[in-house]
């Protein structure tokens, strides 16, 4: 299984602000994904980062709030931009080249005051 | 419309006993995936357990196994022996086939499980 990790961990950002989220694997993928967890609520797909082209994005979610940047195939960046408290959430990279296959990172501990 | 769901909100159970956390699904799909994943207080996501559409034996990993049920619609984790670690959230999900060559998961609302000793 492949080992992922996430930075920062958690955070706590104002208002209007923006972060970057950085997520490494420690093996090549060709698909990453960024979902984000509300609080009390399930997982919800944000968008799809294959290296090398743009990101696919889900209904309800735009390039312009969240960036996504693939630059490689071990790495990946997800900006929540503009930041309300609306966006304080976990957020989570994942990673699954095969369809048996889907593992999560750490995760993100984002508030927003 | 394709959609993971999990009635049980809460569960508990006492130590060593086993466990069913329920889970049906909606698709139309002839070729999919069904995921369990566990949620500690951390926030990570563990995954546990994979069954496919079209696997015929039911998938068991460990304490883990699923009773798949392809004509019910439905998936259910069984965790058998529980311990006091288990206790955490668990998240059913469904692999979907996009155009393009993506797949997505899908999640239902999850179901917290309380082991007591």
């Amino acid at each position: 299984s492949a080992v992922i990790s996430q930075k920062p961990s958690r955070d706590i950002c104002q208002r209007g602000t923006s972060l970057t989220i950085q997520c490494q694997v420690d093996s090549q993928v060709t698909m990453m994904f960024w979902y984000r967890q509300q609080p009390g609520q399930s997982l919800t797909l944000i968008a799809t980062a294959n290296q090398g082209s743009e990101a696919t994005y889900e209904s309800g979610f735009v390039i312009d709030k969240f960036p996504i940047s693939r630059p490689n195939l071990t790495f990946s960046t997800l900006t929540v931009s503009n930041m309300s408290p609306e966006d304080s959430s976990i957020y989570l990279c994942s990673v699954g080249d095969t369809v048996y296959e889907q593992y999560f990172g750490p995760g993100t501990r984002l508030t927003v005051t | 419309a394709q959609k993971i769901t999990q009635t049980q909100p809460g569960m508990f159970v006492q130590e060593k006993e086993a466990v069913t956390l329920d889970c049906t699904y909606d698709t139309s799909d002839q070729s999919y995936g069904l995921f369990w994943y566990k949620q500690p207080s951390s926030g990570e996501m563990i995954f546990l357990i994979y069954q496919g559409s079209y696997d015929e034996q039911n998938a068991t990993e460990g304490r883990y196994s699923l009773n798949f049920q392809k004509a019910r619609k439905s998936a259910n984790l069984v965790i058998s022996a529980s311990q006091l670690g288990d206790s955490a959230m668990y998240f059913c999900a469904m692999r979907l086939a996009l155009s393009g060559g993506y797949n997505k998961l899908i999640f239902g609302a999850g179901t917290r499980l309380a082991v007591h000793p």
